[in-house]
């Protein structure tokens, strides 16, 4: 049962321009957030995190969101650059730490 | 580059064959972890060591044998596998296993299996 959900397989934003991914979960348990960014024959190497006691954590150009209420939480890239295309993955984990729960990921283009 | 170096980076081996997988960090972090990633699907947690003791195995069968020498390193080894068992298998670490996010798991570049 998928409890981390990428509902948009793939997002096209021109370079420059805003890029917004969006991940939803179900388990009210979750209180810690991160994301990952995926290249073909790489690992994920993780980006920013958040934890569930914030709304808003920033790193440069990558700012995460988090609506507890809404159990949503979205990635921002701002501005958005070709080499900012990958897979990004969403992950949550509970108070037990070690189980990342992973969504399906939403590959990025952006495009010059 | 990523500071989890895992070997080999691909490795094709029949159903029959014993082979093992290698992950190292030498981050001085105390946890280790090994996911197994499907085509088009998220990782999928296999296996959690903490201060190299296993502590967490998430039903994997008993075909995949982890092993944890030292707190730098991490084998999987593998034998009698079958063809579903093709996909690959990632590496991580985080510097201990009692909070999710503010330590997070850093990931090596997989290892590509085939199963033939």
């Amino acid at each position: 049962d998928q409890q981390v959900k990428q509902n948009s397989p793939s997002l096209s934003v021109q370079e420059g321009r805003i890029s917004i991914l969006n991940c939803d979960y179900t388990n009210s348990m979750f209180d810690y957030f991160l994301w990952y960014k995926k290249y073909p024959a790489e690992g994920p190497t993780f980006l920013i995190s958040i934890s569930s006691i914030k709304d808003k954590n920033e790193d440069g150009r990558f700012t995460v969101f988090l609506n507890k209420s809404a159990k949503h939480l979205s990635l921002h890239i701002v501005p958005s650059q070709p080499g900012d295309s990958a897979v990004y993955f969403c992950a949550a984990s509970d108070d037990s730490g070690y189980a990342l729960n992973f969504g399906k990921g939403t590959s990025l283009l952006v495009t010059p | 580059d990523t500071e989890v170096t895992q070997t080999p980076k691909h490795l094709v081996m029949g159903m029959t064959n014993k082979k093992s997988l290698k992950c190292e960090q030498h981050m001085g972090h105390r946890a280790m972890y090994w996911y197994k990633q499907k085509a088009k699907k998220p990782p999928e947690l296999m296996f959690v060591y903490s201060y190299e003791k296993l502590s967490i195995n998430e039903s994997v069968p008993s075909r995949f044998s982890p092993e944890c020498p030292n707190s730098s390193l991490l084998n999987l080894h593998l034998h009698a596998l079958q063809p579903e068992d093709s996909a690959l298998y990632l590496c991580a670490s985080s510097r201990r296993t009692d909070r999710g996010g503010d330590q997070p798991q850093h990931f090596g570049d997989g290892t590509r299996l085939s199963i033939l």
